[in-house]
Formats: structure tokens, sequence, C-alpha cells
């Protein structure tokens, strides 16, 4: 059975700075990798998609990276702004061909950037 | 193409009574997916159609839950007499199965049963 986990669970820092979050998964028999932003109350905005062929993508201040042999994933926001406060959730999706494509989701980092 | 919508944004039931949710998918997916999410946790899935054929059920989906896509377009899904665990986000994604099969989300229903 496919798990996956986010480490950590909470993490505080100033404005400016660069970050890490970690996400690892099980089985290495995934479709893609996927993170997300969730604000408090709010649904899910996809931040980046990774294939399983692939190794890392990367969208403005954001760098995601995948070693799927490894299980793991990295989360990289460069110079961290008050706006970045949200939770990242890590998503693997199952193969479509067996297991229906579904997503399964670590528990998330909270994170929080100070002014 | 507005997104996913789900209808509605929250919900304060009394416990026993039943609740439905409904979720309208981008318009040309075939994929529609339902996943719960309660308090400080990551989603987790409960059901999935292709067009209106339901194709997996999670254990999390007790008898007391039912889903539908009765024309292969919108979704609902049903609770029966409602418990305080099935307090959550119930959220909604759709995708088309195809080369990426990017599942968009919509922006949730907040159930809280007092």
């Amino acid at each position: 059975k496919q798990e996956v986990t986010q480490i950590p669970a909470a993490l505080s820092v100033p404005e400016g700075e660069n970050l890490v979050l970690n996400c690892s998964f099980t089985d290495s028999a995934i479709y893609n990798l996927q993170w997300f932003r969730q604000d408090p109350g709010k649904g899910l905005t996809s931040l980046l998609l990774i294939q399983s062929s692939q190794r890392e993508q990367t969208s403005g201040r954001l760098n995601a990276s995948l070693d799927k042999s490894s299980g793991r994933s990295t989360l990289y926001i460069a110079a961290s702004q008050p706006g970045d406060s949200a939770t990242y959730l890590c998503a693997v999706q199952a193969p479509y061909y067996n297991q229906g494509g579904k997503l399964i989701f670590g528990q998330g980092t909270e994170l929080s950037v100070k002014p | 193409d507005t997104g996913v919508s789900q209808d509605p944004r929250h919900k304060i039931t009394k416990r026993g009574q039943n609740v439905t949710f409904r979720c309208d998918p981008i318009s040309e997916h075939n994929r529609l997916y339902w996943y719960r999410q309660t308090l400080g946790q990551g989603p987790e899935f409960l059901t999935y159609f292709q067009n209106e054929a339901q194709l997996e059920k999670s254990r999390l989906l007790s008898d007391r839950f039912s889903a539908e896509r009765p024309k292969g377009s919108f979704s609902t899904l049903e609770i029966q007499r409602t418990e305080q665990g099935d307090s959550a986000m119930y959220l909604c994604a759709s995708s088309l199965l195809g080369a990426t099969n990017i599942q968009y989300f919509g922006a949730g229903t907040r159930l809280s049963v007092l």
C-alpha cells in the first residue's frame, strides 16, 4: 500500500529565506508526483507536476525534484515571502492501468513566513 | 470553462440528517474523483467515476455514503444518517484521461455535523 510522508509538519521562517519541503513515498510505481498549495479553508491549487520520467520541474521561485528510485521529492522555495504562507501538500498519482489514477496525499507541511 | 464547481460551499447539519453535495466537473473531463479531508490531514480518496461508471470505492466509503454520476456529467455525494465523524472537507476533482491526466480540484464543501 502506497504511503506518503511529509517532513516537517510545520515550518516557520523569516521572510527572504530559501527553504526545502520534503516528501517521501513507499512505492516507486507512480504515474506522477504533484505539489499543491492549500490556504486555510480553501481547495487545492496545483503548483508543480513531475511526470515519473522527469527529474524536476520549475515555476518561478519554486523548484520540485523527484527521485523515484529512492522514493523522495523536494519542493524548494527561493526567497520566501509572507504570501507563501499556506499548507503544502505532496501527492503521488497511482498508475491508471490498475489503480485508477487516484492521488495519495501526504499530511502536508504548514509553512509560515514571518515579515 | 469555469473550472470544477462544488455546491454548497458550507453545510451545517444535525447528527442523523441526510446531506447531498454536488460537483460539476470541467465540461470535457471524463474522470471525476471524490476525496475527503479532515482537519490537519491530507485528502483521502473516496471514489472515482469514468463517465457514468463508478469504478472504485475506498473502504472509507461506508454504506451510508453513495455517489452517482448519472449522465457522466455532474456528480452527487450523499451521506445518510450523518455522524460527527463525517465532519470534513469534501473535495471533487476532474481529469481528462490522456497524456497528463492532471486532476483539477474544486473549492470543496465543508461539512459540519453538530
